[in-house]
Order: C-alpha cells, then structure tokens, then sequence
C-alpha cells in the first residue's frame, strides 16, 4: 500500500516568512510523528498525534512552531516567522498504535531552506 | 531521558568484507532498540528491532543486530557487504513505556570495490 508521504518535497522561503508543512501518514494509523534533521545530525522528536490531539509537544523548539491534525489524518506543520536556523529536513512518520516497540514508518521528509 | 551513541560518523569498509556499525545505549530500564537506515533522497527505513525475547534480531537485507545488556550494545553487522549497503544507518531506543524515538547522530556507510 502507499507509504508516508510528504509535501512540498522542497520549500524555500525567505526569513520571517510563514511555511505549512504536509504530511499523509499510512491509512489506518492512529499515531503520527514529527521529527526534524539537521544536516549531520539524527532525527530529533517534535511532537505527536494520538488521533486528532497533540499528545506530547515536549519537543517543539519554541511558539513559532505548531501542528494540527484535524480529522486524525491529515497533519500540517506550521511554522511561523521562519529563521535561517529553521532550515532542515522535516520528517513525519505515522504507526498503527502509541508504544514504544510499534515500527515508525517515515516519509521522505521536506527540505525546508531558510534565506 | 534514554539515549543512544553511535561510535565512527563514518565506516568504509570493501566490498564482500564485514560490516560492522556501533552504537552504544544508556537507559535505567530495557529499552526497545531499532536500526533504521537512510538512502540518499529518501526516508528513513527500518532495519530491525529489539523489543523482547531472543537478543539476536535478524532484519532485512542481511543484516543482523544482538542486544548485550551487559554492554549496552546494540551493534548492526552484515557478513558480506554489497555495493547497495552504502547509506546513512541510525541507531534509535524508544523506552518501553513511551513511543518518540532517540536517535543517534548516525553512521555514514562507504563500500568500496
């Protein structure tokens, strides 16, 4: 069946701008995650949805960013008044349930460019 | 807060030889452990996974992974590498109670023929 997906698969934007990042997770799962990699570095945690509702946002960098998943689908990440230091790959995967041993299937991430 | 550390950003190893890729975990309690493994312009894709039972976790592609508490270690191998190994390869723990992922900073893999 169809994996994560993601889009745009590039966004460049100017700072200060505000960018919306998509993300589709596998039909049927209930959980979806977002994680950002800085160039060289791992992923790292942002936020997660059980169904519609943000469970843990713990690792959401500051109020400039937020995320929405209205219908336990469909997330958009949100970022406001970019800064260069935004710039990254941004990654959302989605799994069946919430644990900690349930495999987390990614997507191919968008390059966000921040000038 | 559990974490995992990945020793050598980069392996280059020749084609046919061992693979061998490190990462070390540090946790208070039996983590779940997971390898992932990054193609250029791709996502993440997994590997293999600890969760419970037998310490020897076989994946995908050949690879192979043993969970030694002992050590904390959670190292990947593959007997024979291929030219189609070279990638960037994760090492992630997630705490049994929870569901974010930890991820190293990865491990760089070069085959060369």
């Amino acid at each position: 069946g169809a994996g994560v997906s993601q889009t745009p698969s590039n966004k460049v934007t100017e700072k200060g701008k505000y960018v919306e990042l998509r993300c589709d997770p596998i039909s049927g799962h209930t959980a979806l995650y977002w994680y950002r990699q800085s160039l060289g570095q791992g992923p790292e945690f942002l936020i997660y949805f059980q169904g519609t509702g943000a469970a843990d946002d713990s690792g959401l960098p500051n109020d400039r960013f937020f995320a929405v998943r209205p219908e336990g689908s469909v997330s958009t990440l949100k970022i406001q008044r970019t800064e260069r230091g935004d710039s990254a790959v941004y990654l959302c995967a989605s799994s069946p349930v919430v644990s900690g041993f349930e495999t987390q299937y990614f997507g191919p991430g968008t390059r966000l460019l921040v000038l | 807060a559990q974490s995992v550390t990945q020793l050598g950003s980069h392996v280059s190893v020749s084609e046919g030889a061992l693979v061998l890729l490190r990462c070390n975990y540090s946790s208070s309690v039996p983590p779940y452990l997971f390898w992932y493994v990054q193609y250029p312009n791709q996502g993440l894709q997994l590997l293999l996974k600890y969760t419970t039972g037998a310490t020897l976790v076989k994946g995908i592609n050949g690879f192979e992974a043993e969970f030694k508490k002992s050590e904390t270690s959670f190292h990947l191998t593959k007997p024979s590498a291929h030219m189609s190994d070279a990638a960037e390869y994760f090492c992630a723990v997630s705490p049994n109670s929870g569901y974010a992922l930890n991820f190293g900073k990865g491990t760089s893999l070069l085959v060369t023929p």
